[in-house]
This record gives C-alpha cells, structure tokens and sequence, in this order.
C-alpha cells in the first residue's frame, strides 16, 4: 500500500528548516528516504528500520515512530543543493516490495 | 559495474508492438527492482527480484508485462502489445540485500514512448 507524504509541495528561503512527513495505515519494518532532481535517478538518503530510530547526517535528518507508523524528515539550514523531489518508501511486514509515496517537491529559493 | 545500466536511454515505439528493457545491476547485488514513473509522480512498484526468481511480482499490471533475470544479474522488462498508457520511464534499481534494510541504487532509466 502506497504511503502518504505531506506536503505535497514546499518553497523555502536558503537557510530555513522543513519537514516532510510520510505515514502509512499498516505496520512498517522499514522506512527509506530518496531525492530525485529533474531528469535524474533517485538517490538514497538514509534507511531507518522498526524500532523507532533517528538518523541524520549534516544536516539532513529523520525519524520513525513504528507506533503510528510515521516517518519525518529534517532539513535544516537548507541550501539551494536541497531543491528536489523527496519520497518515502516503505517495506510493510507482510510484503516483499518497496513502494514509494507520491513525493514531495521542495524548492529552496537564494 | 560502477552503477546501474539500463538500455536503451529511450525507446520510442508504435502502438501493438514489443519491446524489452535491459537492466544490468551492480554486481554482487541480489536483489533487483523495476519500477514505473509517470510525470509528477512517485516510482511505481512492478516486480522484484531476489536471485534469479521473482519474489514479488504483485505490481505488474497485466499479461503484457513480463520480467525475467535468468542468471540472477541482468534483467529484462517484456511488453507485449504496447498501448500508448504504458508510455513512462521504467526504472530499475538494485540493492545488496532484500529491500528491509539495504539502500537500492537506481539506473538512469528507459524513457518508453508509445506512439
């Protein structure tokens, strides 16, 4: 099942925090985060797996609390390099597959 | 290789007929993935792939799509009958190990269009 993010857009200042959410309706053993700039692949951010963990390098972090089966990132201080589409994917207990949310476009303006 | 290679970059074809996407992992990676991506939108789960044997293929939206990796390396996507819907870029990606815990590096993807 496809999870949630929000928002579904974001414009920032360079050097202002966001937070982007994903949720989904069913119980997690992994949350992944990926950045894909136009025309380009997606690429990994970081993993975080059931157990309710924290995660972050420089200044790009996230969270995953496996009771409400949500995961935030942190960007802080962005910088204009942090323009892109941002999506969660999520490994359910009982499937084999990692299925991806519909992103979230974050643009950071100088 | 370096990273995931996918073949060809585009493919442009005509409505009715077949085509096959080639994807060729990192190697030593076991597992691989494909996936479908429209305009504005999240990649779209079709198959994966743990070895040579699909361990799931519940994203492949009809017969038409078919998907094999026979020495548990290389992979290719099947269309038969092409209709202009399935215009997308198809995406694969491997990773070291299952999808849990292992970060999946993606190719650059097949700009499929059908005219």
């Amino acid at each position: 099942q496809q999870p949630v993010q929000s928002p579904q857009a974001v414009i920032l200042r360079e050097g202002e925090d966001a937070v982007i959410n994903c949720s989904s309706s069913k119980a997690l053993y992994s949350v992944h985060w990926y950045r894909q700039k136009h025309g380009e692949a997606p690429v990994f951010l970081m993993i975080l797996l059931k157990g309710g963990e924290q995660k972050g390098h420089d200044k790009i972090s996230a969270s995953f609390n496996e009771k409400k089966q949500q995961s935030s990132l942190y960007l802080t201080a962005s910088q204009l390099s942090y323009s892109g589409t941002y999506f969660c994917g999520t490994v359910e207990g009982s499937a084999r597959q990692l299925t991806f949310g519909s992103g979230t476009q974050l643009t950071v303006l100088p | 290789g370096a990273g995931v290679s996918q073949t060809p970059s585009n493919k442009v074809t005509e409505k009715g007929k077949y085509v096959e996407l080639r994807c060729d992992p990192i190697s030593g990676h076991t597992a691989l993935y494909w996936y479908r991506q429209s305009l504005g939108q999240g990649p779209e789960f079709l198959i994966y792939f743990q070895g040579t044997g699909a361990a799931d293929d519940s994203g492949l939206p009809n017969d038409r799509f078919f998907a094999v990796r026979p020495e548990g390396s290389v992979s290719t996507l099947k269309i038969q009958r092409t209709e202009r819907g399935d215009s997308a870029v198809y995406l694969c990606a491997s990773s070291l190990q299952g999808p849990v815990a292992s970060e999946a590096f993606f190719g650059q993807g097949t700009r499929l269009t059908v005219v």
